[in-house]
């Protein structure tokens, strides 16, 4: 099915723990984003990227590494999860509107629990 | 760095009333703006976007969004809502040669039935 699917949808780890969430669209969408939604903050930007092996940071990337191997996939990486990455992240895709960042089209959310 | 404003981050309303979100952004320069909703437990969906021409957008629902540019406003109208209504309401904002959005911390909407 076309569209921005994301896995896991629900993660309990401890803390300490590697954790990757994947990430994977179907467009070919140029730009990619990962976000995450906490009460209070409403979403903050993680890391994006506008190509394949071209990624940069964003709002709130301490803790977190990025890849972008290929168009399609942008998967997360939590190297060392702590209790503050507790969250749900959700990854988002769009094509360029001239100079500006077009439409985002989002993924369903990965829940993550750090315990 | 551009940061957008939402007020009134809880809304309470009952079925039928009139609902108005304000959106201010502080980027000075060209923008494209958009509003998005998320319904409880989904993802965030675009409900309109403005890049240019007539500053009164339609958009799905019957929402509809308003671009004054001397207020850097982009506020978002209902004239009459229903319960399914019900979800977080965000605005976000594109400005010349940057490669993200930026997003307001959101409107949480509750509608009464």
């Amino acid at each position: 099915d076309a569209g921005i699917t994301q896995s896991p949808r629900y993660k309990i780890t401890e803390t300490g723990r590697q954790v990757t969430l994947m990430c994977h669209q179907t467009w070919s969408h140029s730009y990619m984003f990962w976000y995450r939604q906490d009460l209070g903050h409403g979403l903050r930007l993680i890391y994006y990227s506008a190509a394949a092996d071209i990624t940069d940071k964003g709002e709130v990337p301490d803790g977190y590494v990025v890849s972008r191997s290929k168009t399609e996939n942008f998967p997360l990486t939590l190297e060392s999860a702590t209790r503050s990455q507790t969250s749900v992240y959700f990854c988002a895709s769009s094509e360029r509107a001239g100079a500006y960042t077009g439409e985002l089209f989002f993924g369903e959310g990965s829940r993550l629990t750090v315990l | 760095a551009q940061s957008v404003s939402q007020h009134n981050h809880h809304v309470i309303l009952s079925e039928a009333a009139s609902l108005e979100l304000g959106c201010n952004y502080s980027y000075g320069g060209t923008v494209n703006l958009f509003w998005y909703v998320q319904y409880p437990g989904q993802h965030l969906q675009l409900l309109l976007k403005y890049f240019s021409g007539d500053p009164l957008v339609k958009g799905i629902k019957g929402f509809e969004a308003e671009f004054i540019k001397s207020k850097f406003s982009f506020n978002l109208r209902k004239p009459s809502v229903q319960w399914s209504d019900t979800a977080e309401y965000f605005c976000a904002v594109s400005s010349y040669g940057n490669n993200r959005l930026a997003f307001g911390k959101g409107n949480q909407v509750v509608v009464i039935p």
